[in-house]
């Protein structure tokens, strides 16, 4: 069962797009959705992080948008870099279990120079 | 650098092998968890331990043990090991285990069984 469903699978946009990742849950008890980019031999890292009483949330050049009723959230990588150049995951957990993250799939994001 | 450490980085063993991985939080974590990353299951979740205590519990397999020790670090159990098996194992830590709490992950190990 995929409770959390991301895509696209990849992405390629050239240096100053702006790459947009779309998640979709189904669990209405989720109450916390994290952001992790991973490098390749790498651990995922933290990105940002949104509650779901927020319906934007920006840091530096990453964009989370909120989608409550839609149960839906989305991250955008503004003026992209070849430096972002990684697999991002969009993660949701619920205070019911804990701080378990459910991941969605990845998206492997090429920024070409 | 996350400050969770997990060793081996790397390890290839046969099937039927037993083998354990090991984790270190960061410093003051009190929660570990344990994730498996794979090609075709992606990022799942196995266990998170909460200072010494089971907290929670995913897709982790009966063939499959882990446990947090009193000072805090822990081991991930895998036995009986079959080609599928072969994974990148993370470990992470968070201060707390409440939903919220940033999970920071290591570099992984890397298992492969032949």
């Amino acid at each position: 069962q995929q409770q959390v469903k991301q895509s696209p699978q990849s992405l390629i946009v050239q240096k100053g797009g702006i790459p947009i990742i779309n998640c979709a849950y189904e669990n209405t008890a989720f109450d916390y959705f994290p952001w992790y980019q991973q490098f390749p031999g790498k651990g995922p890292a933290l990105l940002i992080a949104i509650r779901p009483d927020v319906s934007e949330k920006k840091e530096g050049r990453f964009t989370i948008s909120f989608n409550k009723s839609a149960k839906q959230f989305s991250l955008h990588i503004m003026d992209s870099q070849p430096g972002d150049s990684a697999t991002y995951f969009c993660a949701a957990s619920k205070e019911a279990a804990g701080n378990k993250l459910t991941f969605g799939g990845g998206t492997r994001v090429l920024v070409k120079p | 650098d996350s400050g969770v450490t997990q060793t081996p980085k790397h390890l290839i063993t046969a099937t039927g092998q037993r083998v354990t991985l090991r984790c270190s939080p960061r410093s003051g974590d009190l929660s570990v968890y344990w994730y498996q990353q794979s090609l075709d299951q992606g990022l799942q979740f196995l266990i998170q331990y909460y200072n010494g205590e089971e907290r929670a519990k995913g897709n982790i397999l009966e063939r499959f043990s882990a446990q947090q020790f009193p000072d805090l670090h822990s081991e991930l159990n895998l036995s009986s090991l079959e080609l599928g098996d072969s994974a990148l194992y993370f470990c992470a830590s968070s201060v707390g285990s409440s939903s919220g709490n940033t999970i920071y992950f290591g570099e992984g190990s890397w298992l492969t069984v032949v």
